[in-house]
């Protein structure tokens, strides 16, 4: 089932604007990651958030977590072409036993246009 | 794609044919997992093993078939039980140990599409 869901599907910008895509669960999660794919290949690893905090940053991306709401946003600033690429947030649930649980949502695909 | 490697790229199969993707990873992992991806959609996963000669069925484990003998090896059987198995496969991998952090974060490989002809 899926725990995430990013919103919007589609996102398409003009070079140097900013980019916001949302993820929102429905469970309570441990962490939540941001991945990126580009078309036809693996995921790549951005950024990790731990359910107690609140935001971080990683160069041009900036990623906040609000608990409350079981929502989380990604946002790449100062966008560029080689942004483009899909975006995926994953939920992590520890399920015991020092197992974990990493859902993914269905993606956020970002068109930055030169 | 990190030390993640994945062949083929690209592979074809007949109807009632059983097919084998190779997944190795030379990061000194425990964990290994499988994942589909069908066009548009998320990751959904297959199999996971956390140590060598161990593993779990995913949410869509019907049809196809895993072995893990060696810690670097994860590869992934497609048997003639899957009912639409053209799709992309991925494989990653994650350390083990102390949950809280980075080690719940997973690497992937490039990705195996298998088109059933």
């Amino acid at each position: 089932s899926q725990q995430g869901e990013e919103d919007p599907q589609a996102l398409s910008i003009q070079e140097g604007e900013n980019a916001t895509m949302n993820c929102s669960y429905k469970t309570s999660i441990n962490n939540l990651q941001w991945y990126r794919q580009n078309s036809g290949r693996g995921l790549v690893h951005l950024i990790l958030i731990r359910s107690n905090e609140r935001e971080k940053h990683s160069g041009r991306l900036r990623v906040t977590l609000d608990t409350s709401k079981k929502s989380s946003s990604l946002l790449i600033t100062a966008s560029r072409a080689a942004d483009t690429a899909s975006y995926f947030c994953a939920t992590v649930i520890y399920s015991g036993a020092g197992s974990y649980q990493l859902t993914f949502g269905k993606g956020t695909k970002l068109s930055v246009i030169p | 794609d990190g030390g993640i490697t994945q062949s083929p790229k690209y592979l074809f199969r007949k109807e009632g044919q059983n097919v084998t993707l190779s997944c190795e990873q030379n990061l000194n992992h425990d964990a290994m997992y499988w994942y589909r991806q069908d066009p548009g959609q998320g990751l959904r996963l297959i199999y996971y093993s956390q140590i060598v000669n161990d593993f779990q069925k995913g949410d869509i484990a019907e049809g196809y078939s895993v072995s893990r003998e060696k810690k670097e090896s994860f590869p992934l059987t497609v048997t003639s039980a899957q009912k639409n198995p053209t799709a992309f496969y991925l494989c990653a991998s994650s350390k083990a140990g102390e949950m809280g952090g980075h080690t719940d974060t997973q690497y992937f490989g490039p990705g195996t599409r298998l088109t059933v002809l």
